[in-house]
């Protein structure tokens, strides 16, 4: 089944360790987000990638990074994470061309909640 | 900054009852759309409602739109234990070519049998 995978789903690193969330998607969609989600808060999105376009959001801190190889793959860096960086880590997609069909619905993944120590 | 505020924050009913939770946001939208997210799950869609709709309905869920107060609702009938989850609105504004979502706070919803 198509569908959108995070690995690892736990995650648990030090203060100032630097940690690689990744997600992975065989839907073959041109977009790619990732989202941080505390607890009982809505999904604030960090950045998003239109194919290789990055675009980050003004307000994400310079510690979180991203790659995206292929189309396939994304990954979140967080170079060094702090106590306030303890999160679910949400991963979806969307395809634009499916617009005017789906209306840029977004399929998550599983999420990976990182815990730091 | 997050357009979406939804109402109430949490809902306690019991099996067989109705369920309704409100959303409303700032500026005009393409669409608007309601996501489940069971405890330490990612979010799963349920229903999108366009600008141009004023009402929807897949299954036991019903979604409406009223764009002249900017606001939303979605009604769970009859409903059951597994509906228990956090849910969330968002919007996709009409100046977007992309798809960025703005998610309202959510409404955690627990269903007692």
């Amino acid at each position: 089944d198509a569908m959108v995978i995070q690995n690892p789903r736990y995650q648990v690193t030090q203060f100032g360790k630097p940690v690689t969330l990744s997600c992975s998607q065989t839907l073959n969609h041109n977009v790619m987000y990732w989202y941080q989600q505390k607890s009982s808060q809505a999904p604030k999105l960090l950045f998003h990638y239109y194919d290789k376009d990055f675009n980050n959001e003004a307000d994400t801190p310079d510690n979180f990074q991203s790659r995206r190889p292929n189309t396939s793959f994304c990954f979140l860096d967080i170079r060094s994470p702090g106590l306030g960086d303890a999160a679910m880590y949400l991963c979806a997609t969307s395809s634009p061309t499916l617009k005017y069909l789906v209306g840029n619905e977004q399929f998550f993944g599983p999420g990976t909640r990182l815990t730091v120590l | 900054s997050q357009q979406g505020e939804e109402d109430p924050q949490a809902l306690s009913i019991q099996e067989g009852e109705n369920a309704t939770m409100n959303c409303s946001y700032k500026t005009s939208i393409n669409n608007l759309q309601w996501y489940r997210q069971n405890s330490g799950r990612g979010l799963v869609h349920l229903i999108l409602i366009r600008s141009n709709e004023r009402e929807k309905h897949s299954g036991r869920l019903r979604v409406t739109l009223d764009t002249s107060k900017k606001s939303s609702s979605l009604l769970i009938t009859a409903s059951r234990a597994a509906d228990t989850a956090s849910y969330f609105c968002a919007t996709v504004e009409t100046t977007d070519s992309w798809g960025k979502f703005q998610f309202g706070a959510g409404t955690q919803v627990v269903v007692t049998p």
